[in-house]
């Protein structure tokens, strides 16, 4: 079935932690978007992809790296986690025109 | 660049009453105009959308009007009803500006039906 995975969906881990936020897409977008988010709060966008070995990034500030190696995967790296970086991170790929769709959502806690 | 304002942050109706929830966007090459609902724990999930050829789309309880003069769209919710409670994104996106490809999101409007 065509969607947009994330995993882990949750994912509690102690301060100067590399985590990797995996996100794929089985629709053959070439866009792809990461978007912080605090619960039920605005819609940040961290990173995004216009394609393979295309990168850039986004309107907010982050420490976090991105990596477009394969159409359908676009991970993201945190090298040195911190409690600031406790939020939600959600996936996002969009053909062009077309409707943006987005993935569950990986809720990470940095203690 | 391009900018999207949505008023209001929060809005409470009772059940059976209609929504408005208003946005505004800055860039005049702006064409595509989604709105995404999010309930509570879930993901941004797309409810309507519309484009710059029409001045009006509706669906069901929903619709949606565009003034590309004005430079505003809005999103409609007729009879509303408990399920309807979600927090509201509307978006805009250009085909020409540094934008390309970016949804531009709204800040957000918390909605809450009371039965």
């Amino acid at each position: 079935e065509a969607d947009i995975y994330q995993t882990p969906r949750y994912l509690v881990i102690g301060t100067g932690k590399k985590i990797t936020l995996e996100c794929s897409q089985t629709m053959g977008h070439d866009k792809m978007y990461w978007y912080q988010q605090d619960p039920g709060m605005e819609l940040h966008l961290i990173h995004y992809s216009y394609g393979v070995n295309s990168t850039e990034k986004g309107d907010l500030s982050s420490e976090s790296t991105v990596s477009r190696i394969r159409t359908e995967h676009f991970p993201l790296t945190l090298e040195s986690a911190r409690p600031s970086h406790t939020s939600q991170y959600l996936c996002a790929s969009r053909a062009p025109g077309e409707t943006q769709y987005f993935g569950p959502g990986t809720r990470l806690l940095v203690l | 660049g391009e900018n999207v304002e949505q008023h209001p942050s929060t809005l409470s109706v009772q059940e059976g009453d209609s929504a408005v929830i208003k946005c505004t966007y800055s860039d005049s090459a702006s064409n595509y105009f989604p709105w995404y609902k999010q309930e509570l724990g879930k993901r941004p999930q797309l409810i309507i959308d519309i484009r710059s050829n029409v001045g009006e789309k509706k669906d069901q309880r929903i619709a949606v009007t565009l003034n590309k003069t004005a430079k505003h769209f809005s999103l409609h919710i007729t009879e509303t009803q408990p399920e309807d409670s979600a927090v509201y994104f509307c978006a805009a996106s250009s085909p020409f500006s540094s934008n390309t490809g970016k949804l531009i999101f709204g800040q957000g409007t918390t909605l809450q039906v009371k039965p």
